[in-house]
């Protein structure tokens, strides 16, 4: 199993650029989960999923979208880059909501 | 107040000594905690999950204070590999999500 997997490691954006962050999980997870990791802060939630064809906003969803068209894949839209999103972004999924989360390698992102 | 508290750190602890933290949480309606680990430039992995009753796993001893609204982690016998940051998480009840505390760092000494 290749567990979660994220591309790319790395990414350089100019502001009101838009682009995919991609993620996939082999474990068959009913929940998926897309946070940002800031220096000094916890790992905040964008958006989540709790099964194919469902998501919802966590606590920081604003210039983001998501879909879940399958079980084993949940992309990240940003819409229009700001620099505001440079981050590390990682994505995680669990058998089920609020269950052990495995973590995908993250992306960093740079936004000018 | 943050949902969710945690010493920033460094710890810095000799090889072979005993460390412990806290994390302290504000919402006392709180049903289960978990201790992660993450190692610099990486993904977090689970260290612990963090039952009533407490949990030791090897070197490790995680313990939950309900009435004081804190967890604990405890290290005993530090190996340079426990060189980390240490994330504390909380599940608060709600919508599905973890609350993420911003990580308490420990760096062992030889």
């Amino acid at each position: 199993n290749a567990g979660v997997t994220q591309t790319p490691k790395f990414q350089v954006l100019k502001t009101g650029q838009s682009m995919t962050l991609q993620c996939a999980q082999d474990m068959n997870h009913e929940y998926m989960s897309w946070y940002r990791q800031d220096p000094g802060m916890g790992l905040r939630l964008i958006h989540y999923s709790v099964g194919a064809g469902i998501t919802d906003q966590g606590e920081v969803p604003n210039g983001y979208n998501v879909s879940r068209s399958t079980t084993e894949d949940f992309p990240l839209r940003l819409l229009s880059a700001a620099p505001s999103q440079t981050s590390v972004y990682f994505c995680a999924s669990s058998p089920r909501a609020l269950e052990t989360q495995y973590f995908g390698p993250g992306t960093r992102l740079l936004v000018l | 107040r943050k949902e969710v508290e945690q010493d920033p750190g460094p710890f810095n602890v000799p090889e072979g000594a005993t460390v412990a933290f806290n994390c302290t949480y504000s919402n006392s309606a709180s049903q289960s905690f978990f201790w992660y680990r993450q190692d610099c430039r990486k993904e977090p992995k689970l260290l612990m999950s963090v039952y009533s009753s407490g949990n030791e796993d090897g070197r490790f001893t995680a313990q939950l204070n309900r009435a004081s609204q804190y967890i604990s982690l405890l290290i005993r016998d530090s190996k340079l590999s426990d060189s980390a940051t240490y994330l504390c998480v909380v599940n608060t009840g709600g919508n599905y999500q973890l609350i993420w505390g911003a990580g308490t760092k420990l760096i062992i000494k030889p």
